[in-house]
């Protein structure tokens, strides 16, 4: 079954430090991977996208990473600010359909 | 303005009542989508619609139907709503040069209440 888990669920980390987000998933056959940031009340909008051979892509203090091999990807925010206090969704595509997978995000909350 | 306008941004309903919500794009993408957000779940699709005349039914169409009265503007209904279809309603749109997995443009969201 084609299904994409993020963890963990929740996350509250006092700005500037550092944190990281998990996704796993097992859609195949796979055909990219993107993290998007869903501020409360407004629509997703992709940080970035993540393709079969990439392994590394960095949008400003955004890094995503990806193993294709053990599927799964994170994405690392460095020196979190307040505005970063969002929902992070792990969306998967299955190649050759129109199929996006959707994981249950991440609420990341960033205390001043 | 936003490229993606969802109207109404919030609804509250009674059940069996006939609700409309819109969504019009000024991105000039063929491919328009209706999805639903819950807490704790994914989003899920409803319906989605790649060209005027093309009308596809999604994971829980079950209760709504659609309507894509140009390229621009993709509209969802339900017939008679239920207090089980409150929920967060998002219309989204991609360019079908992107293939079948392009980058999801999202409008604002449409909050749906059934009492």
């Amino acid at each position: 079954k084609n299904q994409v888990e993020q963890s963990p669920q929740s996350l509250i980390i006092l700005e500037g430090k550092n944190c990281t987000l998990q996704c796993n998933y097992t859609v195949s056959p796979f055909s990219n991977l993107r993290w998007y940031k869903q501020d409360t009340g407004r629509g997703p909008v992709s940080l970035t996208i993540m393709t079969f051979s990439e392994n590394t892509k960095s949008n400003g203090r955004y890094t995503a990473t990806l193993d294709a091999d053990t599927k799964q990807s994170s994405l690392h925010i460095t020196a979190s600010q307040l505005s970063d206090s969002a929902s992070y969704i792990c969306v998967v595509s299955h190649s050759g359909t129109y199929k996006y997978i959707f994981g249950t995000g991440t609420r990341l909350k960033v205390l001043a | 303005d936003a490229d993606v306008t969802q109207t109404p941004r919030n609804r509250i309903t009674k059940t069996g009542k006939r609700i409309m919500l819109e969504c019009s794009q000024t991105k000039g993408h063929d491919r328009m989508y209706w999805y639903r957000q819950d807490p704790g779940l994914g989003l899920r699709l409803i319906y989605y619609s790649f060209d005027v005349k093309d009308i596809n039914k999604g994971e829980i169409s079950d209760g709504y139907s659609v309507s894509r009265q140009a390229q621009a503007k993709f509209s969802l209904s339900l017939e008679s709503a239920i207090p089980n279809q409150t929920a967060l309603y998002f219309c989204a749109t991609s360019d079908r040069r992107d293939g079948n997995t392009g980058e999801l443009f999202f409008g604002e969201g449409s909050r749906l209440t059934v009492l």
